[in-house]
């Protein structure tokens, strides 16, 4: 079964740089949820997008925005990138009210 | 402000045994709750997902119960296996299509 997939999986950025982070959801999925998770952390909701509007938003700093695509994949751009952003991030999709799944996450360092 | 915490923080058992990890909620008016696991490094592998109306659900090895009213839930682990070696995470959904909030989650190792 198709699964949530992220790009990169892996990302180096030094300070200040700008990053972008990508999502596929799982086909017929109508919702996109963006998490981060530092090291020993437990994931933290950023933002969430329904039908390509943006549905939720949590801890998301204003140097990141994300949108949701007509083909319904989801970008999260991240800019001024400081050391305190090094984490996994994860996307995960559902339809409107079901279980959520989430992708492998995209590890990103920032040195 | 929901908050989600979990107990124990750790748990080493050796291979067979049964186990309870468990979940609070602060707020009870949640939509439903997810049972996941999470292998180091890796990405959140849903294990269970029970809506608000529902006790528990069943999957395997794996049940997951849910007492709303007193904002608790249980993943009871039977014969546990090296393999369920990993970071169990509960995260609740706090309204119709809206994000979850996560537990600090359990990590447990299964001792051949």
């Amino acid at each position: 079964a198709a699964g949530v997939i992220q790009s990169p999986r892996h990302l180096i950025k030094e300070k200040r740089e700008t990053a972008t982070l990508k999502c596929y959801p799982i086909p017929r999925h109508d919702t996109v949820y963006w998490y981060q998770q530092g090291p020993g952390q437990d994931p933290q909701f950023l933002i969430s997008f329904y039908e390509k509007m943006q549905s939720d938003k949590g801890s998301i700093p204003d140097r990141f925005s994300a949108q949701q695509f007509s083909d319904y994949h989801s970008e999260l751009n991240m800019s001024s990138l400081e050391l305190g952003d090094s984490a996994l991030y994860f996307c995960a999709s559902s339809e409107r009210t079901e279980e959520q799944y989430f992708g492998p996450g995209t590890r990103l360092t920032v040195t | 402000k929901q908050e989600v915490t979990q107990i124990p923080a750790a748990l080493s058992v050796p291979e067979g045994e049964n186990l309870v990890l468990n979940c609070s909620f602060t707020d009870s008016a949640i939509y439903n709750l997810q049972w996941f696991r999470q292998d180091p490094g890796k990405g959140l592998t849903s294990l269970l997902l029970i809506q608000s109306s529902q006790r528990e659900q069943t999957s395997g090895r794996l049940n997951a119960s849910l007492d709303k009213s007193s904002g608790r839930s249980t993943l009871y682990i039977a014969a546990s296996q090296p393999g369920d070696s990993a970071t169990y995470l509960c995260a609740v959904r706090r309204g119709y299509g809206q994000n979850f909030v996560f537990g600090p989650g359990t990590r447990l190792s299964v001792l051949p």
